[in-house]
């Protein structure tokens, strides 16, 4: 069974732009979560999609929006993108997104903004 | 590969040794607890998981201890191998929280 996937794994843009990063789960699994992960604050909580709704949300601003598709696919998007949103942002999947059950995470989307 | 944290607290071992990774969690409502190792340029990987009912738990070649007195968890990992060299993370849950908290991390670094 193939891993979760992400795309494109590196990615650099400048202050002002906005990115669409792309997380494909495992194959069966209806939950995916997204997580900022920098050397200062570890990994965070971004917000978690379930059948095509966002379940939980974490406390990041309105600039970080995701959705999730039909086929369970996700996108996140980060508008008008700050320097500090230069991170490694994660996807994790599970069947049922029940926060005690296994999340299978991705390699994640390294940005860089300039 | 990524950085994943520039400034994380480094555990050195010589190869064939036992390690042991420490974490301390913060909220005594916890009752779920994982470790993740996450190798330069990989995502994070589940390694092993405890329920606050048990203490202890066992996997291939890792055990998890956990001591809800004083909120303290570790991980460790018999006769280290070179492919050990990672990142380790702990992760805390609580059954009324929506969310995993995770804690910064420990560079586990092996020594030929």
């Amino acid at each position: 069974k193939a891993g979760v996937t992400q795309t494109p794994r590196y990615l650099i843009k400048t202050r002002g732009q906005q990115v669409t990063l792309s997380c494909s789960p495992i194959s069966g699994h209806r939950s995916v979560s997204w997580y900022q992960q920098t050397p200062g604050q570890g990994l965070q909580f971004l917000f978690e999609y379930f059948s095509e709704t966002q379940r939980n949300k974490g406390n990041f601003p309105g600039r970080f929006s995701g959705r999730q598709f039909s086929n369970s696919r996700s996108e996140m998007n980060v508008s008008t993108l700050e320097l500090g949103d230069s991170a490694l942002y994660l996807c994790a999947s599970s069947l049922a997104g029940y926060t005690q059950e296994t999340q299978y995470f991705g390699p994640g989307t390294r940005l860089l903004v300039l | 590969g990524e950085s994943v944290g520039l400034h994380l607290p480094t555990l050195s071992v010589q190869e064939g040794d036992n390690s042991i990774i420490n974490c301390a969690y913060s909220n005594s409502a916890s009752d779920y607890f994982i470790w993740y190792k996450q190798e330069s340029g990989k995502g994070p990987q589940f390694i092993i998981d405890i329920r606050s009912n048990m203490d202890k738990r066992q996997g291939q070649r890792v055990t998890v201890l956990l001591n809800k007195t004083v909120k303290h968890l570790s991980l460790q990992i018999a006769a280290t191998q070179p492919g050990d060299s990672a990142v380790y993370f702990c992760a805390e849950n609580s059954n009324r929280d929506d969310k995993i908290i995770f804690g910064k991390g420990t560079r586990l670094h092996i020594l030929p």
